[in-house]
């Protein structure tokens, strides 16, 4: 069965850095794309970026370029996200979500990781 | 605001069908037959419902359909059910630069 575990819930002060990560199970980690996706509270969805795992060749949505480091450590099938300077405006969920070469959706999503700032 | 427009809203009885539209351009959902749907409940992630268009994962009960002409999609779910009641967003691929764009969301209400 394919699964993408998220990290849990994190709160932080803004200034403080973060890592939320979001690991793959059920299948080849190194083969599918792994993507992140922002969803704002009462919002909808926006992407931000993605990684291969394989070769870790990483994309960024113009939106979040130069705001986030999208990564993967493919020998423990997990995928990061980081800030290294939040912002209240971080706030919201945070989900994962995998896409095979050559597909433009993502089959599979993690539950979602909440990143709460506040001061 | 999103780069495809969804209606904030839509709604039907059980049984009833009910037709949500994604308008976009010619550099995404009129350029690409990349189209998909997401339907996300209330707390949950959002789920894959339609891709490519008009293609339902395996799993997906055949009530629910895609279609698209020139720069609208459209999703249609027939003979509505009360587990249909969520939020349902578009996506579609818009070039290497920024391959995703997804729409506002449209809050279906099973009434």
């Amino acid at each position: 069965e394919v699964q993408l575990v998220q990290s849990g819930a994190e709160v932080k002060k803004p200034g403080e850095s973060l890592k939320i990560s979001c690991k793959g199970s059920g299948y080849s980690f190194t083969t599918y794309w792994i993507g992140w996706v922002r969803q704002m509270p009462g919002k909808g969805l926006e992407w931000m970026g993605i990684i291969y795992p394989g070769d870790s060749d990483t994309r960024y949505s113009p939106s979040f370029q130069g705001q986030v480091t999208i990564s993967a450590d493919k020998s423990i099938s997990t995928a990061y996200l980081q800030w290294s300077s939040l912002k209240a405006s971080d706030t919201a969920m945070y989900y994962c979500a995998r896409f095979e070469d050559g597909n433009y959706y993502f089959d599979y999503w993690g539950q979602g990781t909440l990143v709460t700032v506040s001061s | 605001q999103s780069a495809l427009t969804q209606p904030p809203s839509a709604s039907g009885s059980p049984g009833q069908s009910v037709t949500i539209s994604c308008t976009g351009t010619s550099s995404d959902v009129g350029g690409y037959n990349y189209v998909s749907w997401y339907h996300q409940h209330p707390g949950k992630a959002p789920k894959l419902m339609i891709y490519e268009v008009s293609k339902r994962p395996s799993g997906v009960p055949d009530r629910f359909s895609g279609s698209k002409s020139g720069n609208t999609a459209s999703l249609t779910v027939s003979g509505l059910q009360a587990e249909d009641e969520a939020d349902y967003y578009c996506s579609s691929y818009a070039g290497s630069d920024n391959p995703w764009v997804f729409g506002g969301g449209t809050k279906l209400t099973v009434l």
